[in-house]
C-alpha cells in the first residue's frame, strides 16, 4: 500500500470551531487531493495540490482551505466548521494517473 | 466535466463473471478512464486504468470502445470478497484535477 496516513482518524467538534486535518505521504508524489464522501454522493473533490505551495479548488471548495508547505504534507482546514461539513474525508496522492487513497478521517460537527 | 453514469447496484453469484458499465458521453481527448474499488470504512483502491481498446491486469479487464463514450469493467469469477462499491473515474489526475469526477458508484453484491 502507498505510504499515506491521515490524522486524526476520528474527530468530533462543535459548530463554529476551526478544524485542521492532516495528510502525510512518504512516496514523494507530486499530486495530493482532498475528497469528501457522503452517503449517496460518492467522492467529491474539495481541493488539490500539484506541488509545494501550488493548490487549486475542486468541486466543493466553499468553506475549506488548504496548504502545502512541504511535499509530504497537505493540510485541510475548516475555518469555522458547520454541520454540513460532517463527512468522511479522504486524502489521495498520485504521481501520474492513478490515485492512492488514505484511510479517511471521520469528522462529526455537532 | 465528463460526468459518469453507472448502475446503482448489481448482484452476482460466486464464480460468475461480472461486467459493470460506465457511461461518459463528454469524455475529453486527454481523459483516461480509471476504476476503483471501495470497501466499507476504507479508502478507494485502484483497480485498472485505460485510454482505449482493452486493458487487462491480474484482477480485471477494462473494455473501451472506439468512441470512448463508455467503458466496461470485467471481473472474472467473482468471490464474496469482491462485494464492494466500484467507481468509474474519468479525467487526467496529473492535469487539471478539478476535472476529476467520481460517479456515485455501483454497489456489487456477490452472493454464495
Amino acid at each position: 500500500d502507498a505510504g499515506i496516513t491521515q490524522s486524526p482518524r476520528h474527530k468530533v467538534t462543535e459548530t463554529g470551531t476551526p478544524v485542521t486535518l492532516r495528510c502525510h505521504q512518504t512516496e514523494n508524489h507530486r499530486y495530493m487531493y482532498w475528497y469528501r464522501q457522503d452517503p449517496g454522493h460518492g467522492l467529491r473533490l474539495i481541493h488539490y495540490s500539484y506541488g509545494v505551495k501550488d493548490t487549486d479548488k475542486g468541486e466543493v471548495s466553499d468553506g475549506y482551505s488548504v496548504s502545502r508547505s512541504k511535499t509530504e504534507d497537505f493540510l485541510l482546514t475548516l475555518e469555522s466548521a458547520t454541520s454540513s461539513q460532517t463527512s468522511v474525508y479522504f486524502c489521495a496522492i498520485s504521481a501520474h494517473y492513478e490515485q492512492y487513497f488514505g484511510p479517511g478521517t471521520r469528522l462529526t460537527v455537532t | 466535466l465528463a460526468k459518469t453514469t453507472q448502475p446503482i447496484s448489481m448482484d452476482s453469484y460466486e464464480g460468475q463473471e461480472v461486467n459493470i458499465t460506465c457511461s461518459h458521453n463528454n469524455i475529453a481527448t486527454n481523459d483516461y478512464i480509471t476504476w476503483y474499488q471501495q470497501f466499507p470504512s476504507q479508502g478507494p483502491r485502484f483497480i485498472i486504468q485505460g485510454y482505449k481498446t482493452k486493458v487487462t491486469n491480474e484482477v480485471a479487464s477494462l473494455f473501451i470502445p472506439a468512441d470512448r463514450k463508455s467503458s466496461t469493467l470485467s471481473l472474472p469469477r467473482v468471490s464474496l470478497s469482491d462485494t464492494a462499491v466500484y467507481y468509474c473515474l474519468v479525467g487526467t489526475p496529473s492535469g487539471s484535477a478539478r476535472q476529476l469526477t467520481f460517479g456515485s458508484g455501483t454497489q456489487l453484491t456477490v452472493l454464495p
